[in-house]
């Protein structure tokens, strides 16, 4: 099993919808949890961490279910900049430095 | 503040070529990490640095893969001979020890032709 797994996609929305994005990891023991962008052809960018009660930033909700190791994050209200590669990222080692990227799931908002 | 610089930006060489990538962290970030990534296999950590010293490098692919931090504000990654299997974005990245995320570098995209 991989250590983490999203939906590759790709999510094809229209402006204005409502998607989210899964993502389950494998290590019980990870503490930190992230949500990245990437758009094509550039660096990966941090878009959240994601808190065990729950946080929200504008029109991003991201949730995690340690009992399940499961790691969501909603959009709200898509916007065709929303349009970009959502990795899921999980610390893991025993360190808490290294962080293990998930495939990601791409997302296109259309007009 | 400058981010995490890397060069070059895009490399070309021949298989057999040995390259040499570069990355300056953020002042003040004493992580320092090497990522590759591909279309088949996305972002794999390569080696990460705490304090200039190496501490996990199991994700170097071979011998041919060798990095450096001989200071906090350099590193490099070197392929020594390059294969066309190597092509691929190299990323930099740093971050605090208490930090939130990785800041990444715009990556070095290399092609082994």
């Amino acid at each position: 099993r991989k250590e983490v797994e999203q939906d590759p996609g790709p999510f094809n929305v229209p402006e204005g919808a409502t998607v989210a994005f899964n993502c389950t990891y494998s290590n019980s023991a990870s503490q930190s949890f992230f949500w990245y962008r990437q758009d094509c052809r550039k660096e990966p960018k941090l878009l959240m961490s994601v808190y065990s009660s729950g946080n929200e930033d504008g029109r991003f909700t991201a949730q995690l279910n340690r009992a399940s190791q499961y790691i969501s994050l909603l959009i709200r209200d898509s916007k065709l900049s929303d349009s970009a590669t959502y990795l899921c990222v999980v610390n893991g080692d025993n360190y808490g430095q290294n962080f293990v990227f998930g495939p990601g799931t791409r997302l296109s908002v259309l007009p | 503040d400058a981010g995490v610089i890397q060069s070059p930006r895009h490399e070309v060489t021949e298989m057999g070529q040995e390259v040499t990538l570069r990355c300056k962290p953020i002042s003040g970030h004493d992580y320092l990490f090497w990522y590759r990534q591909t279309m088949m296999r996305g972002l794999e950590l390569l080696i990460y640095f705490n304090n200039n010293v190496p501490i996990d490098d199991s994700g170097m692919p071979e011998d041919r893969f060798s990095a450096k931090m001989p200071n906090a504000s350099f590193s490099t990654l070197k392929i020594q001979p390059s294969e066309p299997r190597d092509s691929a974005v190299y990323f930099c990245a740093s971050r605090t020890g208490t930090g939130d995320g990785y800041t990444f570098g715009s990556g070095t995209r290399l092609t082994v032709v």
